[in-house]
């Protein structure tokens, strides 16, 4: 069964920390995938990356950084939390081809304080 | 640029009626349209998609119509039940085989028993 994971579902951070969010998948996908929902905005496209150590900016990329470094992992860092990137993140991942679907993982929420 | 809206924001219904939600999207030039749906606080489970050479597919009780040169699709839900309570997304596709999704801001259905 497809499976993306994402390490931590809760997470409480202060402003100014660094923060990585982790998001494993174990179906062999290239394309890779971190989005960001608000009530009232949707899901936005912050990260993605089609291949290991490849990455391209998404809609919202400011404040963000990512990390391929194995097909399997993508990781979203924040390198300095700020209370306006309190979200829910949500990890992805899809295969190549027009016709696939994508996977979600189960979210990551993150709290700055 | 590609917009994405679900009409309406918010849906009740009674168990047991079939149900309509609605998708519209601003530029044709599609590869593929998806339909999800998120319960709260979790991650979005894909339901249908649809490419853009198609005109509908069908799983069990939904069905989900495409028509692209309108920039619409429906997604119909058939003698809904209260487990179909949920946040419906949906999001089109674009671009080449690398293409990000452009999601709606959701419809929230409530079937009440």
């Amino acid at each position: 069964d497809v499976k993306v994971t994402q390490s931590s579902r809760y997470l409480v951070k202060r402003t100014g920390e660094k923060v990585f969010l982790e998001c494993v998948q174990d179906m062999d996908h290239e394309n890779m995938f971190w989005y960001r929902q608000d009530p009232g905005l949707g899901l936005r496209l912050i990260y993605f990356s089609y291949d290991v150590k490849m990455k391209e900016k998404g809609d919202i990329p400011e404040g963000y950084s990512v990390s391929r470094e194995k097909k399997e992992r993508f990781s979203l860092i924040l390198e300095s939390a700020s209370t306006n990137q309190t979200s829910m993140y949500l990890c992805a991942s899809r295969p190549v081809g027009s016709g696939n679907t994508i996977y979600f993982g189960e979210g990551s929420w993150l709290t700055v304080v | 640029k590609q917009e994405v809206t679900q009409i309406p924001a918010a849906l009740s219904v009674p168990e047991g009626e079939n149900l309509v939600l609605n998708c519209s999207f601003t530029d044709s030039a599609i590869y593929n349209l998806q339909w999800f749906r998120q319960d709260p606080g979790k991650g979005l489970t894909s339901l249908l998609l649809i490419q853009s050479s198609q005109r509908e597919q069908t799983s069990g009780r939904l069905n989900a119509s495409l028509d692209k040169s309108s920039g619409r699709s429906t997604l119909y839900i058939a003698a809904s039940q209260p487990g179909d309570s949920a946040t419906y997304l949906c999001a089109v596709r674009q671009g080449g085989s690398q293409g990000n999704l452009i999601f709606g801001k959701g419809t929230k259905l409530s079937v009440k028993p």
